[in-house]
């Protein structure tokens, strides 16, 4: 049974780079057609897409988010870790990292979250 | 502001039926069988409940069901029990520019 974990720093300044990284365990990153994905939830908020990438290291983003996201994979790790540059106090959220594909189109894993501030 | 609409809020007694809807548009919900359904208990991640409008995931419980019609999705929860008691999201694909979106999210209190 595949299980995500995230990790990161709490909090963030404005205008430093967010990032954040996702182990995943009980499988590898590399097999079956999964997609490794970022979606946070503002505070008392909604789901929010943030991007994906599948083993291969193809890359998919919300194009709100495009400019300031990069997803990368580390294969040798298990690992895969999001990167949002440029936050403000909006980019504060929960932090989920997610597993899609393994009940068809949809995110059928995901970890436990990690809240993120942004205040100096 | 959420791409696909949902009520804030429904209830219902044990034992009952509710339904709760999402509305997007013919380039999400209207143009792709690819609306799931997520449950999240408060401080917990979301919990894939409906795939793929109406497939369930191993585990979940036969009183979640799923359907479509047009431009709206639906999600039913029969025999309510208080462990039901939860915010339900809806996510659909958008197609290959937006991806994936989602709804703001509705609240079931089990009264």
């Amino acid at each position: 049974q595949v299980q995500l974990q995230e990790s990161g720093p709490g909090l963030v300044k404005p205008s430093q780079t967010l990032s954040l990284t996702c182990t995943v365990s009980g499988g590898s990153i590399s097999s079956g057609d999964y997609y490794w994905s970022w979606i946070r939830q503002h505070p008392g908020k909604g789901l929010e897409w943030i991007g994906y990438i599948y083993y291969s290291g193809s890359t998919y983003y919300n194009p709100s988010l495009k400019s300031r996201v990069t997803i990368s994979v580390d294969t040798s790790k298990n690992q895969f870790s999001l990167k949002l540059s440029s936050v403000t106090a909006a980019d504060t959220a929960v932090y989920y990292c997610a597993m899609k594909g393994g009940s068809g189109n949809a995110f059928d894993i995901w970890g436990q979250g990690t809240m993120v501030t942004v205040s100096s | 502001q959420s791409a696909l609409t949902q009520p804030a809020s429904v209830s219902g007694s044990p034992g009952q039926s509710i339904t709760i809807s999402c509305t997007g548009t013919s380039s999400d919900v209207g143009s792709y069988n690819l609306v799931s359904w997520y449950q999240q208990h408060p401080g917990k991640a979301p919990k894939l409940m409906i795939y793929e409008v109406s497939k369930r995931p191993s585990g979940v419980s036969n009183r979640f069901s799923g359907s479509k019609s047009g431009n709206t999705a639906s999600l039913t929860i029969s025999g309510l029990q208080a462990e039901d008691e939860a915010d339900y999201y809806c996510c659909s694909y958008a197609g290959s520019s937006t991806f994936w979106v989602f709804g703001g999210g509705t609240k079931l209190t089990v009264l």
